[in-house]
């Protein structure tokens, strides 16, 4: 089983650019089949999915946010990175990636997420 | 697309059995047997209880149960055990541009 571990500055100014990045052990990122996926938890709100990039990287983003995401793949360092721009107080929250397979429609693995604070 | 709706908190003693709804609608979980569940610890990474409606992964207890009928999809949790005190979430695929929408999630608490 892959595990996934989430990385990020924990504190970014409003309309700044977020970067956050996860990253796998146990399985190659580029491992046919797999796709990489952020997912989002607002403080004291459900989830909310973000949008994933393929093992080939091919990405696909929620279109509520599509205009200022940007989700690559890093396959050197066998990582895939989330970019958030122009943030408001309203991209606060707790931000997951996760492990989606090819023709399955769950997520199987996740990482334990990381806070992001938008504050001046 | 809208989240899906759960109950805030469900609450049971030891040994008893407590049922977490998950609402959606016929663009989702209506239309769709891809309905999937998550544990959730304060701190931990998410677990998959459920996939695919009623599947358990490997590893996952048989006291957890899925099913639904028309929008709703429920989880069972049967035998209660402190240790299913946890954050609960559904999910399921969509149709249209939003390809996955969660449940607002539910607490459970082990009287």
């Amino acid at each position: 089983q892959v595990q996934l571990q989430e990385s990020g500055p924990g504190l970014v100014k409003p309309s700044q650019t977020l970067s956050l990045t996860c990253s796998v052990s146990g399985g190659s990122i580029s491992s046919d089949g797999n796709y990489w996926t952020w997912i989002r938890q607002h403080p004291g709100k459900g989830l909310e999915w973000i949008g994933f990039i393929s093992y080939s990287g091919n990405p696909y983003s929620n279109p509520s946010l599509k205009s200022r995401i940007t989700i690559s793949l890093d396959t050197s360092n066998n990582q895939f990175s989330l970019k958030l721009s122009s943030v408001t107080a309203a991209d606060t929250a707790v931000y997951y990636c996760a492990r989606r397979v090819r023709s399955t429609y769950y997520f199987d693995s996740w990482g334990q997420g990381t806070l992001l604070t938008v504050s001046s | 697309q809208s989240a899906l709706t759960q109950p805030a908190s469900v609450s049971g003693s030891p040994g008893q059995s407590i049922t977490i709804s998950c609402t959606g609608s016929s663009s989702d979980v209506g239309a769709y047997d891809y309905v999937s569940w998550y544990q959730h610890h304060p701190g931990k990474a998410p677990k998959l209880m459920i996939y695919d409606v009623t599947n358990r992964p490997s590893g996952v207890s048989n006291r957890f149960s899925g099913s639904k009928s028309d929008n709703t999809a429920s989880l069972t949790i049967s035998g209660l055990q402190a240790e299913d005190e946890a954050d609960y979430y559904c999910s399921s695929y969509a149709s249209g541009s939003t390809l996955y929408v969660f449940g607002t999630g539910t607490k459970v608490t082990v009287l």
